[in-house]
């Protein structure tokens, strides 16, 4: 079965620094792997999403990611952090049977931001 | 206009009750689900459904019905419920397969 381990709970940063938020997966093919965010007391947004295409995908608000196949990872990076950047982000899984495209979240990792 | 919307926003209700959550979405997609998402965050999948097919997580209590009048329109109602019931439900939609899902605001239910 196919997972997600997002391997920080929580990630504090600087304003103005890099921000790392990590993800592994488990697939025994090319998974479609989507980052979410969601602001306090907000809907989930899409960040980005990879589908088998470039391995570099970048989303809104500066935000990337890089699909490393040999490492199952899928971590999101952000040159610079921003206050508004505060909020709780998912790593996201379609699964094998994906004909019905059933998303299989991780835990998630809240984003703390600070002057 | 929003995408996909739910109503209503907060309901709070008593153990044993009967209610429905609303959701719509105007963005013509083919394929409707509600998630669930507890107290520590995490997000599963409740229901999927297309005018095809519904498949149901096996988790889900049959005490939850998702109801389609039609396509644009997937209703959750949850029958006698149970203090875990206490979460925030979303509705989402998509084309289907890996297509982009999006999702609604969220409805905060309370059971007391």
């Amino acid at each position: 079965a196919q997972s997600v381990t997002q391997l920080d709970s929580h990630v504090s940063v600087s304003e103005g620094t890099p921000v790392l938020l990590r993800c592994n997966y488990s697939s025994s093919y090319s998974p479609s792997l989507f980052w979410y965010v969601q602001h306090p007391n907000k809907g989930l947004q899409l960040l980005l999403k990879y589908t088998s295409a470039a391995t570099l995908v970048k989303g809104i608000n500066g935000f990337e990611a890089e699909f490393k196949k040999s490492e199952t990872s899928f971590h999101l990076t952000k040159p610079s952090a921003h206050m508004s950047d505060a909020a709780e982000y998912f790593c996201v899984v379609i699964p094998e049977d994906g004909s019905q495209g059933n998303l299989i979240f991780g835990k998630g990792t809240k984003l703390s931001v600070k002057p | 206009d929003t995408a996909v919307s739910q109503t209503p926003k907060y309901l709070v209700t008593q153990m044993g009750n009967d209610k429905s959550i609303k959701c719509e979405q105007n963005l013509g997609h083919d394929t409707m689900y509600w998630y669930k998402q507890d107290s520590k965050k995490f997000l599963k999948i409740m229901f999927s459904y297309n005018n095809k097919e519904l498949i149901i997580n096996e988790t889900v209590p049959n005490r939850f019905s998702p109801k389609s009048p039609d396509k644009a329109h997937l209703n959750l109602h949850i029958n006698s419920l149970e203090l875990g019931d206490s979460a925030v439900y979303f509705c989402a939609s998509s084309q289907g397969g890996v297509d982009t899902q999006y999702f609604g605001p969220g409805t905060r239910l309370t059971v007391l």
